[in-house]
């Protein structure tokens, strides 16, 4: 088990570029959450899915943004449009959602500039 | 909306000294998490600590769950603990949200 991997872990693009950031949670995870990260601030929920079904988006996610989980496995983040706004740090985290705890596990992020 | 608040904001410590976070929550909890996030961004589970308290090693957490508070503590800082620290409260339903977060610099 290698944990939560994010790619790519640095995107430079210019503003009105697309992007597409990839989560591959911990496999018996069902459960993957994105956050995004702005300097000196704590994680801002933006979407969660458990399995392949996206049951909760945070009023933060514009119609700019879509998340998806086919399969239940990887995700994909997409940004379309980016604005300078949208630099932040985006984290995947997946936890297994059981009768039991819920305890999240996080990727190494990845950081997105928008110049 | 929930809130989660941190304290101190900010916190600098000499190697050695020990020192206590704190996290505040305006609901009832299901779930709390601590994170250490390192200085490349990488969020670290700490303790997960709905209710009681919890150690490893130089560090332990309380919380109690009907005050609506959590503690973390850290015994014999080192450098290597600087960083940024939060806490994640959860309600059982889907998201976690985190508090604003204490920043801790140790210096050697």
């Amino acid at each position: 088990d290698t944990g939560v991997s994010q790619d790519p872990r640095h995107k430079i693009t210019k503003r009105g570029q697309n992007v597409t950031f990839r989560c591959d949670p911990i496999s018996e995870h069902n459960r993957l959450y994105w956050y995004r990260q702005t300097l000196g601030q704590g994680p801002e929920f933006l979407t969660y899915f458990q399995n392949e079904a996206q049951l909760e988006k945070s009023r933060l996610l514009s119609d700019r943004f879509s998340a998806e989980r086919p399969k239940g496995s990887f995700s994909t983040l997409e940004i379309q449009r980016t604005e300078q706004g949208d630099s932040a740090m985006y984290l995947c985290a997946s936890s297994f959602g059981g009768t039991g705890a819920n305890v999240l596990t996080f990727g190494a992020g990845s950081r997105l500039t928008v110049l | 909306g929930i809130q989660v608040e941190q304290s101190p904001p900010d916190l600098i410590l000499q190697e050695g000294a020990n020192s206590t976070l704190r996290c505040n929550f305006s609901d009832s909890v299901n779930n709390l998490q601590w994170f250490h996030q390192n200085p490349w961004g990488q969020l670290i589970n700490l303790f997960y600590i709905p209710s009681g308290t919890k150690q490893n090693g130089r560090l332990s957490a309380t919380t109690v769950a009907t005050e609506r508070y959590s503690l973390l503590y850290i015994s014999s800082s080192q450098t290597t603990d600087s960083g940024v620290y939060f806490c994640a409260w959860y309600s059982g339903t889907y998201k976690y949200i985190f508090g604003t977060g204490t920043r801790l610099k140790v210096l050697a």
